[in-house]
């Protein structure tokens, strides 16, 4: 059973590079969600989607983009990094019961030098 | 907006003891969830346990069990017989009932389990 999984694990990016990070789930689950977390900080929601072809505006948006073209896909894209955005990026994803828990990817390490 | 607070940012714990990690809330709702998840140096994040307010019984699992506390939005994790494999982040979370489907997580505290 692979869950979710986050694709790159590991990337190095230059300032003002664009990417693609890549999340997939296999258990048929509804909401997906993008969270970022940073020493100190906890996790934070970057974006979130309720369904395919719907995404919505976390606590820190700005920056980041998504789509979720396909029920099992979120991409989380960054269109101009900046230093800021380096942090470890975790996919998670539930279905729509009230009291289901988030299934996490292993997350992504990024690093904007 | 909904806030959580671990206010402890690092513990250790003796093996085969007993340790309980604190957590507070902030929210207006009467209706939601609360989590505890687990984060290993391998990273993965791993629920533990999770509580429905509604529920007036604390939840356990196994060696985990909550302390839920709705009137002062309190929300203790207690582990028993701590194992050297406890050694991870522990981050409590809250979610509301219905509506928002943001879960909102505190700051996260640091588990050292002593041999």
């Amino acid at each position: 059973n692979a869950g979710v999984t986050q694709t790159p694990k590991f990337r190095v990016l230059k300032t003002g590079q664009s990417m693609t990070l890549l999340c997939a789930q296999d258990m048929n689950h509804e909401y997906m969600y993008w969270y970022r977390q940073d020493p100190g900080m906890g996790l934070r929601l970057i974006h979130y989607s309720v369904g395919e072809g719907t995404t919505a505006k976390g606590e820190v948006p700005d920056g980041y983009n998504v789509s979720r073209l396909k029920k099992q896909n979120f991409l989380l894209g960054l269109e101009s990094a900046a230093p800021s955005q380096t942090s470890v990026y975790f996919c998670a994803s539930r279905d729509p019961m009230e009291h289901s828990p988030l299934h996490f990817g292993n997350g992504t390490r990024l690093t904007v030098t | 907006a909904q806030t959580v607070t671990q206010s402890q940012p690092e513990m250790s714990v003796q093996e085969a003891e007993t340790v309980t990690l604190s957590c507070t809330y902030d929210t207006s709702e009467s209706d939601y969830y609360l989590f505890w998840y687990k984060q290993p140096p391998s990273r993965q994040m791993i629920l533990v346990i999770r509580q429905e307010a509604y529920k007036q019984q604390n939840a356990t699992e196994n060696r985990f069990s909550v302390n839920f506390q709705k009137a002062a939005k309190s929300f203790s994790l207690k582990i028993s017989d701590s194992q050297l494999g406890d050694a991870a982040m522990y981050f409590c979370a809250y979610r509301t009932q219905g509506g928002s489907e943001k879960l909102v997580f505190g700051k996260g505290m640091k588990l050292t389990v002593n041999p």
